[in-house]
C-alpha cells in the first residue's frame, strides 16, 4: 500500500519560515492535500492540488509537489499556526493520510 | 455554509454498539461523496471508507469491514456510522468528512468529531 512519510516535528520562530515536507514514491505525479489539525478541533483544509488555498486560508500557506516530495510552507509563521499538519494523497482508489508533522512556534 | 454536525460522544462498554450521525446543511446532500475517518488518540486521521450519497453504496477499507456500517437518510442530509461489537481499540474520535467530489478524493468540510469511548 502506498505510504506518505513526514517528520514527526519541525520547529520555527514567529515571523520565520516553516517547511513541512511530505514524501513518497513518485508523489509528483499525484496531487497532494494538507489539513492543519489544532488541539481537540477537527481538521481544516488548507492546501489542495499540490498549491491552491481554499477560501479563507491566508496567503502565508503555500504549497508545491515534485518528484517523491511535496512541500507545505508557511510564510511569515504566527503563533497560530502552532499545529499538526498532515499531508494526504489519492492512491488506486485510496485516500492516504501522511503521520503528521507537529509544527512547533518558538 | 455548509456545515456538518455530528451527535455527541459515546460511552460504551465492550461488546456493545454505536450509531454516530452526520447531518449535513448548506448544499445539496447528494452532490459530494461522504467520508467516515477516525483519529484514534494521539494518533493521525485514517480514512475509513466512503458512501455514494446518491446511491447510498458504501465502500470500507481494509480494516473496517465487518463491524463497520455507513448508511444515509437522505431525506434528512444525514449520514451515519455504525459500530458492532465494541471493542476498546475503538476508542477514538470519529469523523465525517465531505468530499470535494462525487468520489474519494479529498476533504473540503468536516464535521466536529464524536469521541466513541470503549470501557467497562
Amino acid at each position: 500500500s502506498y505510504e506518505l512519510t513526514q517528520p514527526p516535528s519541525v520547529s520555527v520562530s514567529p515571523g520565520q519560515t516553516a517547511t513541512i515536507i511530505c514524501s513518497g514514491d513518485k508523489l509528483g505525479d499525484k496531487y497532494v492535500f494538507w489539513y492543519q489539525q489544532k488541539p481537540g478541533q477537527s481538521p481544516v483544509l488548507v492546501i489542495h492540488q499540490d498549491k491552491k488555498r481554499p477560501s479563507g486560508i491566508p496567503e502565508r500557506f503555500s504549497g508545491s509537489n515534485s518528484g517523491n516530495t511535496a512541500t507545505l510552507t508557511i510564510s511569515g509563521t504566527q503563533a497560530m499556526d502552532e499545529a499538526d499538519y498532515y499531508c494526504q494523497a489519492w492512491d488506486t482508489r485510496t485516500v492516504v493520510f501522511g503521520g503528521g508533522t507537529k509544527l512547533t512556534v518558538l | 455554509q455548509v456545515q456538518l454536525v455530528q451527535s455527541g460522544s459515546e460511552l460504551k462498554e465492550p461488546g456493545a454498539s454505536v450509531k454516530v450521525s452526520c447531518k449535513a446543511s448548506g448544499y445539496t446532500f447528494t452532490d459530494y461523496a461522504m467520508n467516515w475517518v477516525r483519529q484514534a488518540p494521539g494518533q493521525g486521521p485514517e480514512w475509513m471508507g466512503w458512501i455514494n450519497t446518491k446511491t447510498g453504496n458504501p465502500t470500507y477499507v481494509q480494516g473496517f469491514t465487518g463491524r463497520f456500517v455507513f448508511s444515509l437518510d437522505t431525506s434528512v442530509s444525514t449520514a451515519y456510522l455504525q459500530i458492532s461489537s465494541l471493542k476498546a481499540e475503538d476508542t477514538a474520535v470519529y469523523y465525517c468528512a465531505r468530499d470535494a467530489t462525487q468520489q474519494p478524493y479529498y476533504f473540503d468540510y468536516w464535521g466536529q468529531g464524536t469521541l466513541v469511548t470503549v470501557s467497562s
